[in-house]
C-alpha cells in the first residue's frame, strides 16, 4: 500500500492566486512527521516546510502552510499568492520509524504551473 | 539554511567502470545521511540509510555490492555504483539529517552510463 498518495500529478494555478497540493499518508506510528519538498527543474531538492504528528497547529512557513488534517490524514500544502517561481514538482514526505531506525517516503509528486 | 554538496554534479562512465559519488554536509554534522535514486518524472526512491561509523541500511531491492556506501566522517558520505550499467543511469541525490526533523538535500549527482 501507498504510504504517500498525492493524487494530482499536475495542477495549474493563476499568478497571485492560492492554491493547495494534497496529499495523504499512511502509517500505524504514533509519532511522524510530515514534510513538503520542492523540485525546480534543475533538481535539488528544496525543504519547504514540516509538521510534526504532535503539533497541533498548522505549520506556516512564508508563504507555505500546512494543512494537516490528523484524523483524515492528510497534510495538505497551501501556497498563497502565487509567484512565477513556484512552478516545480512538489513532494509530500513522512518520516517514520521502520525496523529500528528512521526513514523518509516521499509521494510521487505535484507539477505545479503558475500561469502569467 | 544547512548546505548539503555533492560532487560530481555530472559524470560520463564508460559501462563496466566504477564511479564515486561524494556527499557533504557543509556547515553541519550529520550522523544520518540518505542516498536516493530518481527516475525520470518519478519521485524519489530511498536506496539506503547510512549512519556515521556504521554499514548502510539498504532498502529491499537494492544492491549493496553494486551499490557502496561509506559513511567515513559526520560530514562525508561516498555512493559508489561499481560495474555500472547503462540501466544505472539515473539523478542520485543523498540528503543530510541535522536535528531531530529537518533534512537537507544535496543538488544531486547525473549519472550518464554509456
Amino acid at each position: 500500500a501507498q504510504k504517500i498518495t498525492q493524487t494530482q500529478p499536475g495542477m495549474f494555478v493563476q499568478e497571485k492566486e492560492a492554491v493547495t497540493l494534497d496529499c495523504t499518508y499512511d502509517t500505524s506510528d504514533q509519532s511522524y512527521g510530515l514534510f513538503w519538498y520542492k523540485q525546480p527543474s534543475s533538481g535539488e531538492m528544496i525543504f519547504l516546510i514540516y509538521q510534526g504528528s504532535y503539533d497541533e497547529q498548522n505549520a506556516t512557513e512564508g508563504r507555505y502552510s500546512l494543512n494537516f488534517q490528523k484524523a483524515r490524514k492528510s497534510a495538505n500544502l497551501v501556497i498563497s499568492a502565487s509567484q512565477l517561481g513556484d512552478s516545480a514538482m512538489y513532494f509530500c514526505a513522512m518520516r517514520e520509524a521502520s525496523g529500528g531506525y528512521q526513514k523518509v517516503t516521499f509521494g510521487t509528486g505535484t507539477k505545479l504551473q503558475v500561469i502569467p | 539554511g544547512a548546505v548539503v554538496s555533492q560532487h560530481p554534479s555530472r559524470v560520463i562512465c564508460k559501462s563496466g567502470t566504477s564511479v564515486k559519488i561524494e556527499c557533504r554536509s557543509l556547515d553541519f554534522q550529520a550522523t544520518t545521511m540518505f542516498w536516493y535514486r530518481q527516475f525520470p518524472k518519478q519521485s524519489l526512491m530511498l536506496m539506503a540509510t547510512s549512519n556515521e561509523g556504521s554499514k548502510a541500511t539498504y532498502e529491499q531491492g537494492v544492491e549493496k555490492d553494486k551499490f557502496l556506501i561509506n559513511h567515513a566522517s559526520l560530514t562525508l558520505s561516498t555512493l559508489t555504483v561499481t560495474s555500472a550499467h547503462p540501466e544505472d543511469s539515473s539523478f542520485y541525490i543523498c540528503s543530510a539529517r541535522a536535528r531531530s526533523y529537518e533534512q537537507y538535500f544535496g543538488p544531486g549527482t547525473r549519472l550518464t552510463v554509456t
